[in-house]
């Protein structure tokens, strides 16, 4: 599936619970990002990872957390303090460098609270 | 931080027609710029990129040009088919990691 996976494709949320989304990756890539895609919004920034052990804040990490303790995995976990969570979300990882790769993503999962 | 205006948000054409869809970009510093393409419920497909020392690049019926005084870039689509209906995207990279994307793109293709 294009060397990353996404999991699941489609997750539900109750109020007050927290999810966790899988992304792992065998491209061997340093760097992974995960960004959050509303209708009309584009693709926006939560997180991203260019080591392991090491992850920065994106545009809108509030109410996400998530952990790099292996190079192909980064998972996300949206909790409870984030109010609007339904979204499409995409993974992505790339070759670290001077801006001369695009990323890889992968096939999202779609996160709905009910 | 980098910040990517595309335009227009839908644009519609007739089959055999071009389509084509601008972006400009604040950061001066930027030096890569690809062009996804996502289908309804897909992920983003990478179709075409330019890097800053290069002006124009072609890839069969897409190209893309590269103003980098004016800081704006632009995806060309000739002789448009109904399977080029999907989102696109542009993006820019300031020699950090994280691209920035623009809004996207809705091209619908009219056979």
């Amino acid at each position: 599936d294009g060397g990353i996976t996404q999991s699941p494709k489609y997750l539900f949320r109750k109020e007050g619970q927290n999810v966790t989304l899988s992304c792992e990756q065998n491209l061997n890539h340093d760097a992974m990002y995960w960004y959050r895609q509303d209708p009309g919004q584009g693709l926006r920034l939560i997180y991203y990872s260019q080591i392991v052990n090491d992850f920065q804040k994106g545009d809108i990490a509030e109410g996400y957390s998530v952990s790099r303790e292996k190079k192909e995995s980064f998972p996300l976990t949206v909790t409870s303090a984030q109010k609007n969570p339904t979204a499409f979300y995409l993974c992505a990882s790339s070759v670290p460098g001077q801006g001369i790769y695009g990323y890889t993503f992968g096939s999202g999962t779609r996160l709905t609270v009910v | 931080g980098e910040n990517v205006e595309q335009h227009p948000s839908t644009l519609s054409v007739q089959e055999g027609d071009s389509a084509v869809i601008k972006c400009t970009y604040s950061d001066s510093a930027s030096n890569y710029f690809p062009w996804y393409k996502q289908e309804l419920g897909k992920r983003p497909q990478l179709i075409i990129d330019i890097r800053s020392n290069v002006g124009e690049k072609k890839d069969q019926r897409i190209a893309v040009t590269l103003n980098k005084t004016a800081k704006h870039f632009s995806l060309h689509i000739t002789e448009t088919q109904p399977e080029d209906s999907a989102v696109y995207f542009c993006a820019a990279k300031a020699g950090s990691y994280q691209l920035t994307f623009g809004k996207g793109t809705k091209l619908s293709v009219i056979p």
